[in-house]
């Protein structure tokens, strides 16, 4: 069984600051960890992925995400936030062996303040 | 953009109605997916296709069907709708076990008075 647990539904930072998403896992099998961003009235667009391999793992638009296993953590961040992030991130989860379901996180809306 | 089209994008039917959607992708993905997308929910897997007529449930199928006849169209069928699930409802694919990155299509969006 797998779950994500998002904290934060709404997040704010103001335009050049730290962008910080926290997701927390919980998997009975070695996860697969992904985010997901979805602009207003789109569908979902990969940001970047875990599987195996380096902990630190990079995406696109700048994003990166680290997985700490003694945390069950996969937490994304940008160190500078543009306008153009503002959007819903999710956290999602799926194990390595035998199951492509992805479960998701509920998703955490980022407004950037100008 | 990975070939993922769904139809209608927009439907608006009345409470004991029959609906279906369709997902249609050109990318001869083996699997594929229907999630349903509710606030505070994220999105919930309602059913899913590992082949052509093999399909499974998932966390949310109650009231949902599903069908497969050709790799490249995935119909999911609500056949008495309900409020309950007036809902956005995203279509995915994937490669399989190799590759486990799903590739979302861009919604259709259901109401159900």
């Amino acid at each position: 069984a797998q779950s994500v647990t998002q904290l934060g539904s709404h997040v704010s930072v103001s335009e050049g600051a730290l962008v910080l998403l926290r997701c927390n896992y919980s998997s009975s099998v070695p996860p697969y960890l992904f985010w997901y961003v979805q602009y207003p009235n789109q569908g979902l667009q990969l940001l970047l992925k875990y599987t195996t391999g380096a902990t630190l793992v990079k995406g696109i638009n700048g994003f990166e995400a680290e997985f700490k296993k003694s945390e069950t953590s996969f937490h994304l961040t940008k160190p500078s936030a543009h306008m153009s992030d503002a959007a819903e991130y999710f956290c999602a989860v799926s194990g390595m062996f035998g199951n492509e379901k992805l479960t998701f996180g509920t998703g955490t809306r980022l407004t950037i303040i100008p | 953009d990975a070939g993922i089209t769904q139809s209608p994008r927009h439907k608006v039917t009345e409470t004991g109605t029959p609906v279906t959607l369709r997902c249609h992708q050109t990318e001869n993905h083996r699997y594929m997916y229907w999630y349903r997308q509710d606030p505070g929910h994220g999105l919930r897997l309602i059913h899913y296709s590992y082949g052509v007529k093999d399909t499974d449930k998932g966390e949310v199928s109650d009231g949902y069907s599903v069908s497969r006849s050709k790799t490249e169209d995935f119909l999911l069928t609500l056949e008495s709708a309900t409020s309950s699930q007036t809902s956005v409802y995203f279509c995915a694919i994937s490669g399989g076990r190799s590759s486990y990155e799903q590739y979302f299509g861009p919604g259709t969006r259901l109401t159900v008075t």
